[in-house]
């Protein structure tokens, strides 16, 4: 069993829904992240959380601490929104990642 | 855009060769992670450099060795390619060792033939 679990691993869907993708781990963490990564290799950083929710724009991230579970939501989706993203925890030394969700919103 | 760059953005390579890749970090990130992607899965932990120093290591072999330079830019060497060092290598900066926010560069993807 990896020691981070994405899922959804594929997620499509229209123009405007509302997306979750969620993230389980089995370790320790001192903050997770989330990631967005695009065809063509690039990783953006788009949320490190260690309690509670965050948000950015159209991005809500949450993340349970007892539960060791984390959900990255997306509202009113856009095809720009088309990516992998992917969860990520670590320590002070490194980050464990997700296998990531890959993500397609169609027009 | 990261701040973060790294070149060659692309590299063919035959098996047993040996390669360098480079990545300069943001001014003031004292360290670099830098991380293997095989094609659909997520990037693996290779080492961390913080202060010029080797500060953890993943699953790698020796033949994985890296540097870290004054001028906040570093490299990674592989040895002895393989063919199954094929990958995306991505590096990523962060101001400390404490788990904060890593920038990463646009990666450098590699393949040996």
């Amino acid at each position: 069993k990896n020691e981070v679990e994405q899922s959804p691993q594929n997620l499509t869907a229209q123009e405007g829904e509302f997306i979750t993708i969620n993230c389980s781990y089995s370790v320790g963490i001192s903050a997770l992240h989330w990631l967005q990564q695009h065809p063509g290799g690039g990783i953006v950083s788009l949320f490190m959380l260690s309690s509670g929710k965050k948000k950015h724009g159209r991005l809500i991230a949450t993340i349970n601490i007892q539960e060791k579970h984390s959900s990255l939501h997306i509202t009113a989706s856009h095809p720009r929104d088309s990516a992998v993203y992917i969860c990520a925890v670590g320590g002070a030394q490194k980050l464990v990642f997700g296998q990531g969700t890959r993500l397609t919103i169609n027009p | 855009e990261t701040g973060v760059t790294q070149s060659p953005t692309h590299l063919i390579k035959t098996r047993g060769q040996q390669v360098t890749l480079r990545c300069s970090s943001q001014s003031g990130h004292n360290t670099v992670s830098w991380y293997q992607q095989a094609l659909g899965q997520g990037p693996q932990f290779i080492f961390q450099y913080y202060r010029e120093e080797e500060n953890g290591r993943g699953n790698f072999p020796p033949r994985f060795s890296g540097l870290q330079f004054p001028n906040y830019s570093s490299e990674l060497n592989v040895n002895a390619l393989e063919l199954d060092d094929s990958a995306l290598y991505l590096c990523a900066s962060s101001l400390s060792i404490r788990g904060e926010t890593q920038y990463f560069g646009p990666g450098t993807r590699l393949l040996v033939l």
